[in-house]
């Protein structure tokens, strides 16, 4: 599984957009990258995954560079709500369910 | 879709104990994994059950064992239990082979004294 790294902390706004930055630079071509987020107390919650492509769906945009080095989750208007520890993991897909979590980020959203 | 719960959703036993943990995952479901989170290690994978088998398993010791029922629910139980099993257990399930994510209940903190 790919090592990643993640800023310790961050904050941001509320109402602007949270760009939050992982590096993967082990990942290997069958890696996807997923992230997830944990709100105090919490089980984790799934955001989003994706392979090259850049992606979005309802809750987020990932941004991955065409090197697949690195990549950039994008909460495009930060609410109180997103306040978390947002975790970017590097999986293969195929008949591994193992997610190996790292420490992530703390985002705080500043009203 | 009812979520994942977990049950009980918090616990306190005394070392030497033993604990049994109980997840139902979503509807539809087969594939039930276990993790482990604390302040100092973080959140880690102890094993996965998928067709009542047994898939995937981390670094953890033998103490540390769990059970998938016909229905899709799992059970992890730790025997003899020691101060630094104090800890949030995590059940998380997926629909194998349709989609990548997984769900997670929302965990039982386990406090041993």
């Amino acid at each position: 599984d790919a090592k990643t790294t993640q800023p310790t902390s961050m904050d941001c706004a509320e109402g602007r957009a949270a760009n939050l930055p992982c590096n993967h630079s082990t990942i290997s071509g069958n890696e996807y990258v997923y992230w997830y987020r944990q709100i105090h107390s919490q089980g984790p919650q799934y955001i989003i995954h994706g392979l090259k492509n850049n992606e979005t769906n309802e809750m987020a945009s990932l941004i991955i560079t065409e090197d697949r080095k690195s990549s950039t989750l994008i909460l495009p208007h930060a609410t109180l709500r997103d306040t978390a520890v947002y975790y970017c993991i590097g999986q293969a897909n195929f008949g591994n369910e193992k997610l190996t979590f790292g420490t992530g980020t703390r985002l705080t959203i500043i009203p | 879709k009812a979520g994942v719960t977990q049950t009980p959703r918090y616990l306190i036993k005394t070392r030497g104990q033993q604990v049994t943990l109980s997840c139902s995952p979503i509807s539809g479901h087969r594939s039930v994994s276990w993790y482990q989170q604390t302040p100092g290690q973080g959140l880690q994978f102890l094993f996965e059950y998928f067709s009542e088998t047994q898939r995937n398993k981390g670094n953890f010791p033998g103490r540390f064992s769990g059970r998938q029922f016909s229905n899709s629910r799992s059970e992890m139980n730790v025997s003899t239990l020691e101060l630094g099993d104090s800890a949030l257990y995590l059940c998380a399930s997926r629909d194998r082979g349709l989609s990548y994510e997984q769900y997670f209940g929302p965990g039982t903190r386990l406090t041993v004294t």
